[in-house]
């Protein structure tokens, strides 16, 4: 079984504050995705990482594929009280004929 | 984006009646469309991998006599849950494939009374 660590479970900083979220695996994946979970509704796909050392941005948020392809980080800049809610990392084996493989994810709470 | 939706959204159901869960990808065609379960406070486990036209794949530990799917058309897929039971109340996610990428459906609340 493929397992996926994400770290920190939970996190609670302040708005504009910087923050990273690791996402770890001791297995290879083909792509890994971030996905954003409001309480109640399904995920939302952020982004899809699929080359090692690749990085991806999108407005505030950083995303990068380790070299190796085993790990993911998120990385949030100044962030905001919209940026409050669940963050999924997911990792597929093979080319998409395979679910996915979820970690925990990340609780994060931006006060005001 | 690729839009994908679930009906219903929530259902309350009596112990050993059976429940329908269908999952339909909106604007695009999916020949492979999987299906997740969430229990509160924690992550997405992956069911099953539901084929247009063919048996479901279903994951270690997952009966498939009592979860059945049928993937009948390409925009498509079904969950029933059979002689549903209290402990099997949870959050049920489908996900619908494009290329590489996999696009949530709003998940249905199950609740066995």
């Amino acid at each position: 079984t493929q397992l996926l660590e994400q770290s920190p479970q939970f996190l609670s900083i302040q708005e504009g504050e910087n923050l990273t979220v690791y996402c770890n695996s001791s297995s290879v994946f083909s792509s890994l995705q971030w996905y954003r979970q409001e309480p109640g509704e399904g995920p939302v796909l952020l982004v899809t990482v699929v080359t090692g050392g690749e990085v991806k941005k999108l407005k505030r948020l950083t995303f990068q594929f380790g070299d190796a392809r085993k790990d993911s980080s998120l990385h949030i800049t100044a962030a905001q009280t919209g940026d409050t809610g669940l963050y999924l990392c997911a990792g597929a084996k093979g080319r998409g004929a395979d679910g996915l493989t979820f970690g925990k994810g990340t609780h994060l709470i931006i006060q005001p | 984006g690729a839009v994908v939706s679930q009906h219903p959204s929530r259902v309350i159901c009596k112990s050993g009646t059976s429940v329908k869960i269908e999952c339909r990808s909106l604007d695009f065609q999916a020949t492979t469309m999987f299906w997740y379960r969430q229990f509160p406070k924690q992550s997405l486990m992956l069911m099953a991998t539901s084929n247009e036209g063919s048996k479901a794949t279903y994951e270690q530990g997952v009966e498939k006599d009592k979860f059945l799917i049928n993937h009948a058309s390409l925009t498509l897929s079904t969950l029933t849950v059979t002689s549903a039971h209290p402990e099997d109340s949870s959050f049920y996610i489908c996900s619908a494939r494009e290329r590489q990428e996999q696009y949530f459906g709003p998940g249905t609340r199950l609740t066995v009374t």
